[in-house]
C-alpha cells in the first residue's frame, strides 16, 4: 500500500471548516484513499473514502486532486467533538468480501478544535 | 456505537501470565481483524479471520494466537506476557457491500502488564 504523509497537528476554530491534507504521491491506480479518525483512545471510526472523484457524506467531504497524489478531508463545521487523530490511509481496491484488507495506520493528524 | 463489542474493557495482569480478549462482530459480518495500539508502535494489524479461517497475519508475535468460532465471535490469546505487551487491543469487523469494504472498530481492551 502507498505511504501517506500528514501534518502532525492542526488547530481549527469551532464552527469553521477543518481542512486536513494528506499526500500520497506513490498511489497506484487501483488504490483508494480512506479516512478514519480516533477520538481519545476509542476505536477508530470510518469517515469516508474515494478513488478519484470528490466524495461527500454526512460526516465530511473528500477532495482528491486530479493526479491523485494528494487529498483533503473537509469537516465543514467543526465541533469540539471532532477533536481527534485523523488517519489518511491508502489501500488497494477490495474485490471480494472474503479478501484481506488490513488497514495500515500512520501517525495521523491530531486535530484540536478550539472553542 | 459501532455494533462491535469487546470484553473486558480493562485487564491488569502480571508478566508471564496468559489472557484472552474477546470480540463479537456486528451481526452478519464474517471478517474480524485484530489490531494492537501501543505508545511507541501506533496502531498495528495483528491478524484477520474470515468465517472461521485465518486469512492474513501481520505483526503478531508467536506468543499470541487467535481464533474465530462458528458463531463468528473471535478471541485473541496472549501468553507469556511481557511488560511491552501493555497496549490497547482493538478488533474490527468488516462490512462488504459488493463494491467496498468498511471496518467497524470495537471500543478496545486496555491491557496493562505489571
Amino acid at each position: 500500500d502507498a505511504k501517506t504523509t500528514q501534518p502532525t497537528s492542526m488547530d481549527c476554530a469551532e464552527g469553521r471548516a477543518a481542512n486536513l491534507p494528506c499526500n500520497h504521491s506513490t498511489i497506484s491506480g487501483n488504490e483508494y484513499v480512506y479516512w478514519y479518525r480516533q477520538i481519545h483512545s476509542q476505536g477508530p471510526q470510518y469517515i469516508i473514502h474515494g478513488l478519484k472523484n470528490n466524495e461527500t457524506n454526512e460526516m465530511a467531504s473528500l477532495i482528491i486532486t486530479e493526479d491523485r497524489k494528494s487529498s483533503t478531508l473537509i469537516l465543514p463545521h467543526a465541533t469540539l467533538r471532532d477533536t481527534a487523530v485523523y488517519y489518511c490511509i491508502v489501500r488497494v481496491a477490495p474485490y471480494s468480501g472474503a479478501g484481506s484488507y488490513q488497514l495500515t495506520f500512520g501517525k495521523g493528524t491530531k486535530l484540536s478544535v478550539i472553542p | 456505537d459501532s455494533g462491535v463489542t469487546q470484553t473486558p474493557k480493562h485487564l491488569i495482569t502480571a508478566t508471564g501470565q496468559r489472557v484472552t480478549l474477546r470480540c463479537s462482530p456486528r451481526s452478519g459480518d464474517l471478517s474480524v481483524y485484530w489490531y494492537q495500539q501501543s505508545l511507541d508502535q501506533g496502531l498495528q494489524f495483528l491478524i484477520q479471520y474470515y468465517n472461521g479461517e485465518e486469512r492474513a497475519k501481520g505483526n503478531i508475535l508467536e506468543r499470541f494466537s487467535a481464533q474465530q468460532f462458528p458463531d463468528l465471535h473471535s478471541e485473541l490469546n496472549l501468553s507469556s506476557l511481557e511488560l511491552g505487551d501493555s497496549a490497547l487491543y482493538f478488533c474490527a469487523s468488516s462490512a462488504w457491500d459488493s463494491t467496498q469494504e468498511t471496518q467497524y472498530f470495537g471500543p478496545g481492551t486496555r491491557l496493562l502488564v505489571l
